[in-house]
């Protein structure tokens, strides 16, 4: 399995601009998650999917951001309109839900969002 | 509110030396706890995973020890390397699936 899938790898946009990052997870898995990591905060987990319905999005920090799972293959988390402080990187992970690897998390490489 | 805490924050050592790790969780009533390394602009790479119902896991030159009562998790590094220089980080799962990670502890092990 090529693990899980990010795209794009590094992102530049301007202030007010929309940006989407998408995921793809390891095949079989029945959780996906999207975190944003930064110097001050660290790794914040952001909303999670089991079976492509969002369970939590408490984490997620304001309306501008939004998350979508439409497929077992493939998701998406949008910022609208994106501002300086959502610099970050964002990572997709996922999990299994039963198995030798059972809430074992896999992450993907990251999106380095950079918001001017 | 969970809060995961890592001790010590940086650790510089010669090649060769066994080390220990820190992880310490406020609220004993976790699921598991999982180990990650991540490399320098890197994403996390899984290293053990510790069920509630065990006490340690172990991967090769890697130990990792948990005790839920006292909120603490250790992981150990057997004769260590330059390769194992990386963020080591520890996260533990809450109810359902939500993960409270650490700061992390930044290793360097010097040739």
């Amino acid at each position: 399995d090529a693990g899980v899938i990010q795209s794009p790898r590094h992102e530049v946009t301007e202030m007010g601009q929309e940006v989407t990052l998408r995921c793809k997870p390891i095949s079989g898995h029945d959780y996906l998650f999207w975190y944003r990591q930064t110097m001050m905060r660290g790794l914040e987990l952001l909303i999670y999917f089991n079976n492509n319905v969002p369970i939590d999005d408490s984490g997620m920090p304001e309306d501008r951001f939004s998350a979508k799972m439409p497929n077992a293959s493939f998701s998406t988390l949008k910022i609208q309109p994106s501002e300086p402080r959502d610099s970050a990187v964002y990572f997709c992970a996922s999990s299994p839900r039963g198995g030798s690897s059972y809430n074992e998390q896999f992450f993907g490489p990251g999106t380095r969002l950079t918001v001017l | 509110k969970q809060e995961v805490t890592q001790i010590p924050a940086a650790l510089s050592v010669p090649e060769g030396e066994n080390l220990v790790l820190n992880c310490s969780f406020t609220d004993s009533a976790i699921y598991n706890l999982q180990w990650f390394r991540q490399d320098p602009g890197k994403g996390l790479t899984s290293l053990l995973l510790i069920q509630s119902s065990q006490r340690e896991q172990t991967s090769g030159r890697l130990n990792a020890s948990l005790d839920k009562s006292s909120g603490r998790s250790t992981l150990y590094i057997a004769a260590s390397q330059p390769g194992d220089s990386a963020t080591y980080l520890c996260a533990v799962r809450l109810g359902g699936q939500n993960f409270v990670f650490g700061p992390g502890t930044r290793l360097s092990v010097l040739p």
